[in-house]
């Protein structure tokens, strides 16, 4: 069975840590896995990662997916408060049906 | 450009009702996917519909159910609600199927009581 599994669950950190968080996935037909941003509202689009071992980044955000050992992880460096949010990881099968994973909650206090 | 809209935004029903959610996409793109968020089941996948046709269905009962227009706005209805359908619903569009880079909207809050 398709499944997407992401840890911790939920952190709590400091301003200026540097956090990772995990994803791990299992899912036919693998071709992409996508890292959202969830706030008290939609969530918005961070990183699709395609090819293993290439990293994205944006700001102080990156993300480096492994094919081979099934798993991403999205790094936050320096954090700020603004950075709390739900992180959420996504990996389309082959139907094009995208399993979610139920989220790492990060909190930043200042 | 406008991004995903979902009317209504906030919506109470009671059990045994039926609710029509709308999705308009970002100008452009053709698919349209559905999904249900619980704090206890996370984002689940409902359906997806590209080119008004169902590409893609979760495992969802058959009172769930959707559709799509020719300008690619969608709905989706739920039958005869029950109180664990209670949920955030958010729709979300990519430019056309298997085009992994999907934008959410805002979502429509549904509470059943």
């Amino acid at each position: 069975e398709d499944k997407v599994v992401q840890s911790p669950l939920s952190l709590v950190v400091h301003e200026g840590d540097t956090v990772t968080l995990n994803c791990s996935y299992e899912v036919t037909n693998f071709r992409s896995l996508l890292w959202y941003k969830q706030e008290k509202k939609a969530p918005t689009f961070l990183f699709m990662l395609t090819s293993s071992g290439i990293e994205k980044k944006s700001g102080r955000l990156s993300s480096i997916l492994d094919k081979k050992e099934l798993f991403s992880i999205l790094n936050i460096t320096a954090t700020q408060t603004g950075d709390s949010a739900v992180y959420l990881c996504a990996v389309p099968n082959t139907g094009n049906q995208f399993y979610f994973g139920t989220g790492t909650s990060l909190t930043v206090i200042p | 450009k406008a991004g995903v809209t979902q009317t209504p935004r906030y919506l109470i029903k009671t059990r045994g009702q039926q609710v029509t959610l709308s999705c308009s996409p970002i100008s452009g793109h053709r698919s349209v996917s559905w999904y249900q968020q619980t704090p206890g089941q996370g984002l689940q996948f409902l359906f997806e519909y590209f080119s008004e046709t169902q590409r893609n269905k979760g495992n969802f009962p058959g009172r769930f159910s959707g559709r799509q227009f020719s300008n690619s706005r969608s709905e989706m209805n739920v039958s005869t609600l029950e109180l664990g359908d209670s949920a955030l619903y958010l729709c979300a569009s990519s430019l056309a199927w298997e085009t992994d880079t999907q934008y959410f909207g805002p979502g429509t809050r549904l509470t059943v009581l």
